[in-house]
C-alpha cells in the first residue's frame, strides 16, 4: 500500500531561523511528488512538482528536494507569513488519477 | 479569475437528509476530483472524473455519489448523510500541464447531526 509519512507533524521556528519539513514516501512507481501549502479555512495551493530522485525546485524561500526515498521542503529565513501546514502528496505509474496526500506539517514562525 | 468554487461553505444537517455539494471550475479542465480532509487522516480522494460522464471511486467512496454532466460541474451527493460524514469537503480540478497541479476550491465544511 502507498503510504507518505510528513515529519515533524507541526514545527515552531523563529523568524530567520531555517528549517526543513521531511516527506518519506513507500509507494510502488513514483510518478510525481507535490508539496502544497494549506492556510487555514483555505484550500490546498500548489508549489513544487519533482519527477526524480535529485531534482530541485526552488521559490522565494523555499526549497524542494527529492530522494528515492523521501523530500525535503528547506525554508529559509522564514517569515511569520510563511506560516501554513505544508502537505506532500505523491502520485504513482498505474494510478494517473489517484494522489495520496501525507497529514502535512503545521508550521508557526513568529516573529 | 482561474477558480473552483464550492456551495454550501458551510453545513449543519441530520443524518438522513438528502444533500449536495455543488463543484464548478472555470479552466475548461476535463478532471475533477472530490476529497475529504480529517484531522490526523490528511486528504482522502472520494471520487474522481477524468471527463463528461467518466467517474471513478477513490479511496472513501462509501456513502457517497457523484455525477459530471458538465465539463464544468461535479457536485457531490450525499444520498443518507451519516455522523461519520462530518468533515472537510474539497473539491479538486487539474489541466493537462506538466506539473500535474491540482486546484482547489476553498472548501466545504459539513457537520452531520
Amino acid at each position: 500500500e502507498d503510504q507518505v509519512t510528513q515529519s515533524p507533524e507541526a514545527l515552531r521556528l523563529q523568524e530567520g531561523e531555517s528549517s526543513s519539513l521531511n516527506c518519506s514516501y513507500t509507494v510502488s512507481g513514483l510518478r510525481g511528488l507535490f508539496w502544497y501549502r494549506q492556510d487555514p479555512g483555505k484550500g490546498p495551493e500548489f508549489l513544487f512538482t519533482l519527477y526524480s530522485a535529485g531534482e530541485e525546485k526552488e521559490k522565494e524561500r523555499l526549497k524542494a528536494t527529492l530522494t528515492k526515498k523521501e523530500s525535503f521542503l528547506h525554508i529559509t529565513a522564514p517569515k511569520p507569513e510563511d506560516s501554513a501546514t505544508y502537505l506532500c502528496a505523491v502520485r504513482v505509474s498505474g494510478g494517473y488519477q489517484k494522489v495520496t496526500f501525507g497529514t502535512g506539517t503545521k508550521l508557526q514562525v513568529i516573529p | 479569475e482561474a477558480q473552483v468554487t464550492q456551495n454550501p461553505r458551510y453545513l449543519i444537517t441530520v443524518t438522513g437528509k438528502k444533500l449536495t455539494v455543488t463543484c464548478s471550475q472555470n479552466m475548461n479542465h476535463e478532471y475533477m476530483s472530490w476529497y475529504r480532509q480529517d484531522p490526523g487522516l490528511g486528504l482522502r480522494q472520494i471520487y474522481y472524473s477524468m471527463n463528461v460522464e467518466v467517474t471513478d471511486k477513490g479511496d472513501v467512496p462509501e456513502g457517497y455519489k457523484v455525477s459530471r454532466k458538465e465539463k464544468r460541474n461535479f457536485p457531490l451527493i450525499l444520498e443518507s448523510p451519516s455522523p461519520n460524514q462530518t468533515s472537510l469537503y474539497f473539491c479538486a480540478s487539474k489541466g493537462t500541464t506538466n506539473t500535474g497541479e491540482l486546484f482547489f476550491g476553498e472548501g466545504s465544511r459539513l457537520t452531520v447531526l
